[in-house]
């Protein structure tokens, strides 16, 4: 597609469920990554892919949270026993290799848990 | 207009008057500078950005100005327009060689028409 897609938009969730975000990038684009966004606050980063693997996982804040990019292409978000205080909008963004910081961000997934 | 981020997170200005956003960074390491738009239920736009050996860098309508010894950004938007409307956020490269940006609070503008 033309920009970078997320599904769900949005997502409500119960305490302690396991919930799955998606990331489709730019096509083209070898690098990803994920950020997170809470109320009022700018983005706060999570993971950075190069191609298949993660370049970059310091910004996870704790083992629930885990992200794959098998194919290089699509990736997910995974965060298990979800808590309240993960709530928050989740921010994908590409860009080709090799074009500094110029990425693209998605429109992202709101996740609510309750 | 003007605003300076942390302090004055919002910043309202009337149609066709110039706009001054304010960041102050934290990291004097730092060598690479942007700034983004947020529209409400959107992500960050890329707007532009500024490398740390440059003190200017103009796009269109647009003005980011670099202060290295204060540590401080700022942006500039000529005639601002409505559609000028949204959160603005400072980003900087802390860990030059890494591939993350760490974002400011942001500031958010508002366009009286």
């Amino acid at each position: 597609g033309a920009g970078v897609s997320q599904t769900p938009s949005n997502k409500v969730t119960e305490k302690g469920k396991y919930v799955e975000l998606r990331c489709d990038p730019i096509s083209g684009h070898t690098a990803l990554y994920w950020y997170r966004q809470s109320l009022g606050q700018g983005p706060e980063f999570l993971i950075y892919f190069q191609g298949t693997g993660a370049a970059d996982d310091s910004g996870l804040p704790n083992d629930r949270f885990f992200a794959v990019r098998p194919e290089g292409s699509v990736s997910t978000l995974k965060i298990q026993r979800t808590e309240r205080g993960d709530s928050a909008v989740y921010l994908c963004a590409s860009k080709p290799q090799g074009a500094g910081y110029g990425y693209t961000f998605g429109s992202g997934t709101r996740l609510t848990v309750v | 207009g003007e605003s300076v981020g942390l302090h004055l997170p919002t910043l309202s200005v009337q149609e066709g008057d110039n706009s001054i956003i304010n960041c102050a960074y934290s990291n004097s390491a730092s060598d690479y500078f942007i700034w983004y738009k947020q529209e409400s239920g959107k992500g960050p736009q890329f707007i532009i950005d500024i490398r740390s050996n440059m003190d200017k860098r103009q796009g269109q309508r647009v003005t980011v100005l670099l202060n290295k010894t204060v540590k401080h950004l700022s942006l500039q938007i000529a005639a601002t327009q409505p559609g000028d409307s949204a959160v603005y956020f400072c980003a900087e490269n802390k860990n030059p060689g890494a591939n993350n940006l760490f974002f400011g609070t942001g500031t958010r503008l508002t366009v009286i028409p």
